[in-house]
């Protein structure tokens, strides 16, 4: 089954104890990327990969690091979470941003992360 | 910069209902992409409806369509018959062609009540 996997689905961590969410998928994508979720914002871009040792800061990268060292993995590490990361994250992968391909984004289930 | 603007924050209706959400977006660009996406309880991101800027015909997948406004930058959502799993959380998002991500709305909070 063609998918995207997030891990882990919840956490509930303290400021400052690096952090890292798993993202994996399967469908030989080029592109992925993550997202935050808040209230009121919407989904907002952390950061994304057009391939691999391809990364690039999205509109919310602060906080954040990221790494594309295989196709089909992305993790995203908070190397010392403060409370206002507390967020739902989305990892989303698609097959290209380089040709005219319009790129659906498949989305992951989610990571609910709070941070105390 | 794009943004995308969803002015409805909780909408509610009873089921069969028809129920429009509304979404404006703001770009210079001319090429670009709309979709729709719904996050029901689950948290799952799932796409219901995709249009193309250059395509004057406004996209339709069953129950859902929309009402592509280019000249006023409107992309409303209409969903027919509404049902119980129709009860989710909606995004409204843009891309431009070429760009390396989806901008997206605050989201509307729709309710199907039995």
């Amino acid at each position: 089954e063609a998918q995207v996997t997030q891990n882990p689905r919840y956490l509930i961590t303290v400021t400052g104890k690096k952090l890292t969410v798993t993202c994996s998928q399967n469908m030989n994508h080029e592109y992925m990327s993550w997202y935050r979720q808040d209230p009121g914002l919407g989904l907002r871009q952390i950061y994304y990969s057009m391939n691999v040792e391809v990364t690039d800061k999205g509109d919310v990268p602060e906080g954040y690091k990221v790494s594309r060292k295989e196709k089909r993995n992305f993790p995203l590490i908070l190397e010392s979470p403060s409370p206002n990361q507390t967020s739902l994250y989305f990892c989303a992968s698609s097959l290209s941003r380089t040709s005219s391909h319009t790129g659906e984004l498949f989305f992951g289930e989610g990571s609910r992360l709070t941070v105390l | 910069a794009q943004t995308v603007t969803q002015s409805q924050p909780e909408m509610s209706v009873q089921e069969a209902e028809t129920v429009t959400l509304s979404c404006t977006y703001d770009t210079s660009e001319n090429n670009y992409y709309l979709f729709w996406y719904k996050q029901p309880p689950s948290r799952q991101m799932i796409l219901v409806i995709r249009q193309e800027a250059y395509k004057q015909q406004n996209a339709t997948e069953n129950r859902f369509s929309v009402n592509f406004q280019k000249a006023a930058k409107s992309f409303s959502l209409k969903i027919s018959d509404s049902q119980l799993g129709d009860t989710a959380m909606y995004f409204c998002a843009f891309m431009f062609q070429g760009a390396q991500k989806l901008v997206f709305g605050q989201g509307t909070r729709l309710t199907i009540n039995p």
